[in-house]
């Protein structure tokens, strides 16, 4: 199977601007994460999707918003930029997202913001 | 607040000794922990993890070892091998699915 792919690979973005990720999960998982990681803070957990619902959600700003499509693809927009938003941004996918579901993440997109 | 804490940021071993990894957490309603690996470049990968009805899990070269009382959990590795080189996170979860990382120790195998 083809694991978790993520486009683009890298972004540079200036301050305003909105972006937006694309996230293709291994197929036949139904559950998607996003997940942001900066050097201080680590990995932190943005949302969940799962079958087009947002399921769960992190403790992060409206600019940061996702969906998912009725193939299981997932994208994330940050709107209004801010220099803080560089970060590298992961996708994992699960087949059902419960608890003992191992996530498989993609490469991650590494976005700067400028 | 960090609820689960890699309290080491780097960790050095020499190839064929073993490499402990320690996690610490906050949380008493996690209930299933996980360790990924990273290497630069890549993605997380799921290496093992333990659900808190466990006290040990193995598989090959790695086990996980969690202590509830002390809410505490080690990944050992043995023996360690040039190619573990990466950082290792630690990171746990409970009913509500939201994993929670640690900020990773970076483990570096030396020939």
């Amino acid at each position: 199977k083809a694991g978790v792919t993520q486009t683009p690979r890298y972004l540079i973005k200036t301050r305003g601007q909105q972006v937006t990720l694309s996230c293709s999960p291994i197929s036949g998982h139904r559950s998607v994460s996003w997940y942001q990681q900066t050097p201080g803070q680590g990995l932190q957990f943005l949302f969940e999707y799962f079958s087009e619902t947002q399921r769960n959600k992190g403790n992060f700003p409206g600019r940061f918003s996702g969906r998912q499509f009725s193939n299981s693809r997932s994208e994330m927009n940050v709107s209004t930029l801010e220099l803080g938003d560089s970060a590298l941004y992961l996708c994992a996918s699960s087949p059902l997202g419960v608890e003992s579901d191992t996530q498989y993440f993609g490469p991650g997109t590494r976005l700067t913001v400028l | 607040d960090q609820q689960v804490k890699q309290n080491s940021p780097s960790l050095s071993v020499q190839e064929g000794r073993i490499s402990i990894l320690n996690c610490d957490y906050t949380n008493s309603m996690f209930d299933y922990f996980l360790w990924y690996k990273k290497y630069p470049a890549e993605g997380p990968t799921f290496l093992i993890s333990i659900s808190s009805i466990k006290d040990k899990n193995e598989d090959g070269r790695f086990t996980v070892f969690l202590n509830k009382s002390a809410k505490h959990l080690s990944l050992h590795i043995v023996p360690s091998q040039p190619g573990d080189s990466a950082v290792y996170f630690c990171a746990a979860t409970g009913n509500n699915r939201k994993l929670i990382w640690g900020l990773g120790t970076s483990l570096a195998v030396n020939p």
